[in-house]
């Protein structure tokens, strides 16, 4: 069965701080590593990796992929309060199908 | 570019009724998804679409929820008879064909409580 982990379950820190948040996997016909952004609606894509070592980078949000030892890092830098949200990882394979962590709740106070 | 609409966003039912969930994806997406989310936890695929047939089905209750996408575009979620434990978001998503590499685009959400 396919599993996605996510680290650590919840987060609190302060505006200015940097977060590293960890998604590890174990899925069979691996193809893909998507974060996406839970505020309280739907989630909204971020990334999408799929090789290893090659940093995807968006403003203060980046993210890494390691397929050697099946995790991923989603790095946040000088967080904001807007920053506040659900951070989901999700792997997909070559059937086509998702599987998502259960998240990581990151709380950025002022 | 029109996203996935889904309704109604809200609805609370009594236990042992009946709701429907409608989803429209993004036009061209030939795969759609309804994935259950409890609080607190992650997306759990109920159904996977690839245009009308059936890709994925493994995790729905099958006594209880059904699903159709008849034209291979928009597609219901139905729970007939409701239970406590259904009161989640039922999200719809879509996502292009294989070549995309996965990216899957979410509706809004329907929200189910269940009394």
């Amino acid at each position: 069965e396919d599993k996605v982990v996510q680290s650590p379950l919840s987060l609190v820190v302060h505006e200015g701080d940097t977060v590293t948040l960890n998604c590890s996997y174990e899925v069979t016909n691996f193809r893909s590593l998507l974060w996406y952004k839970q505020e309280k609606k739907a989630p909204t894509f971020l990334f999408m990796l799929t090789s290893s070592g090659i940093e995807k980078k968006s403003g203060r949000l980046s993210s890494i992929l390691d397929k050697k030892e099946l995790f991923s890092i989603l790095n946040i830098t000088a967080t904001q309060t807007g920053d506040s949200a659900v951070y989901l990882c999700a792997v997909g394979t070559n059937a086509g199908k998702s599987t998502f962590g259960d998240g990581t709740t990151l709380t950025v106070k002022p | 570019e029109a996203g996935v609409a889904q309704s109604p966003r809200y609805k609370i039912i009594e236990k042992r009724q009946s709701v429907a969930f409608w989803c429209n994806p993004i036009s061209g997406h030939a795969t759609l998804y309804w994935y259950q989310q409890i609080l607190g936890q992650g997306p759990k695929l109920l159904i996977q679409f690839q245009n009308n047939g059936v890709v994925d089905d493994s995790q729905l209750p099958k006594d209880r929820f059904s699903a159709e996408r008849l034209k291979g575009v928009d597609s219901t979620l139905k729970i007939q008879p409701a239970k406590l434990e259904d009161s989640a978001v039922y999200l719809c998503a879509s996502s292009s064909p294989q070549g995309a590499g996965n990216t899957i685009y979410f509706g809004e959400g329907s929200w189910l409580t269940v009394v």
